[in-house]
């Protein structure tokens, strides 16, 4: 069946503007992850969602970070007042639960330049 | 506060056993090693996870040391296609969050 899907896969955005973000998870899937990679760098946790539970939101980096999920389905990840250290891949995930054996499935990701 | 360590890097030879090693010497027994694996341009790939015995799929085996200090990641016959960056993570079993460290780049050469 269809994997993660992550849109745009490109964008390109002048600073101080505002982007979305925007990932399909796997139908059925339960968690959604995402994640940022800068250049060169690994992966780093930004923010989980679990069913109907409060998400944990302890890696975004600033107040200027938001994402929600609607419906238990698709995610938004917005970043307001866009700088140029935003510039990054963002990595959506999901996955069936978190039990071992639940493997996350990963999209191909929204490479973001912050000009 | 890393978990685990890996080599920054290896060569193999395409169509040899490329064996991958971790270090995690302060795991937990209720910490699994999951292997995930970043081709270039792509999301991270799954590859296997386990706890203590050794596990084998159809991508690669799993050998976990008897004190599960360490692991080894082995890609039974390398292809060119398996050059990637192999993420080694230890994960608790009540965690969600997978943490990824700088991994091992690989490089499978003709």
């Amino acid at each position: 069946g269809a994997g993660v899907s992550q849109s745009p896969s490109n964008k390109v955005t002048e600073k101080g503007k505002d982007v979305e973000l925007r990932c399909d998870p796997i139908s059925g899937h339960t968690a959604l992850y995402w994640y940022r990679q800068s250049l060169g760098q690994g992966l780093e946790f930004l923010i989980y969602f679990q069913g109907n539970s409060a998400p944990d939101k302890s890696g975004l980096p600033s107040d200027r970070f938001s994402a929600e999920r609607t419906g238990g389905s698709v995610s938004t990840l917005t970043i307001q007042r866009t700088q140029q250290e935003d510039s990054a891949v963002y990595l959506c995930a999901s996955s069936a639960g978190t039990a071992p054996g639940t493997e996350a499935f990963f999209g191909q990701g929204t490479r973001l330049t912050v000009v | 506060d890393a978990k685990t360590t890996q080599p920054t890097s290896m060569d193999c030879a395409e169509g040899r056993a490329a064996n991958l090693p971790c270090n995690h010497s302060t795991i937990s027994g209720n910490e699994y090693v999951y292997w995930y694996r970043q081709i270039h341009s792509q999301g991270p790939q799954y590859i296997i996870h386990g706890l203590k015995n050794n596990e084998t799929n159809e991508m690669a085996s799993l050998i976990i040391t008897e004190d599960r200090k360490s692991s080894t990641l082995i890609l039974p016959h390398a292809t060119l296609r398996d050059t990637a960056v192999y993420y080694c993570i230890v994960r608790a079993i009540n965690d969600y969050k997978l943490s990824f460290g700088a991994g091992t780049t690989v490089t499978v050469r003709a």
